[in-house]
């Protein structure tokens, strides 16, 4: 398996542009978290997904983000309009959520520049 | 005030020293992850615990449920395990993460 796949693995946008990334989890894996990682804050869970299904979103910082799940292959998690402070690498990790698994594999990350 | 702890922030140690990096949490918590983040960025999940021990390789991972304290000790340490160590707790449906342990292993 290739592992989670991110994209795109660095993004620069002008602030008040819309950014999509882009996250392909493990095939099989049924549990999806979006995390932001930022020197001041570190890492943050922002929203994870059971079964296509929003679990939790509390970490999403604003009305500006939303994140999506179509499908068990596929979700986006968008910034509209971006703003300098959501500069931050954004990562995506994938699990099987069932009996005795917990272990979350992780994608290279977006690295998001606002200008 | 954060819910989890971490200590050192930074080590630097000789090849082949023993190494231990703590987290204390102050929440109830589910379960408890070490999470490895290498120089370039990427992240590695080490172990997941809910209670005792945890070996793989040279890495031992423990947690005290009452103290809530929770060490992972590297043996025989090696440049390659130079990176940033994570503590993550999960509570219900939410996690908090230490600031992180940066660990330099020195040849």
């Amino acid at each position: 398996d290739a592992g989670v796949i991110q994209s795109p693995r660095h993004e620069v946008t002008e602030m008040g542009q819309e950014v999509t990334l882009r996250c392909k989890p493990i095939s099989g894996h049924n549990s999806l978290f979006w995390y932001r990682q930022t020197m001041m804050r570190g890492l943050e869970l922002l929203i994870y997904f059971n079964n296509n299904v929003p679990i939790d979103d509390s970490g999403m910082p604003e009305d500006r983000f939303s994140a999506k799940m179509p499908n068990a292959s596929f979700s986006t998690l968008k910034i509209q309009p971006s703003e300098p402070r959501d500069s931050a690498v954004y990562f995506c990790a994938s699990r099987l959520r069932a009996s005795g698994h917990y272990e979350q594999y992780f994608g290279p990350g977006t690295r998001l520049t606002v200008t | 005030k954060n819910e989890v702890e971490q200590s050192p922030q930074n080590l630097t140690a000789q090849e082949g020293e023993f190494i231990t990096i703590n987290c204390s949490y102050s929440v109830g918590i589910s379960a408890l992850h070490w999470l490895q983040q290498h120089p370039g960025g990427g992240i590695v999940s080490l172990f997941m615990l809910s209670s005792g021990k945890k070996k793989h390789g040279r890495l031992i991972a423990t947690i005290n449920i009452q103290e809530k304290h929770s060490s992972l000790h590297i043996t025989a340490s090696h440049p390659r395990d130079s990176a940033v160590y994570i503590c993550a707790v999960r509570t219900g449906n939410q996690f908090y993460f230490g600031t992180g342990t940066s660990l330099t292993v020195i040849p």
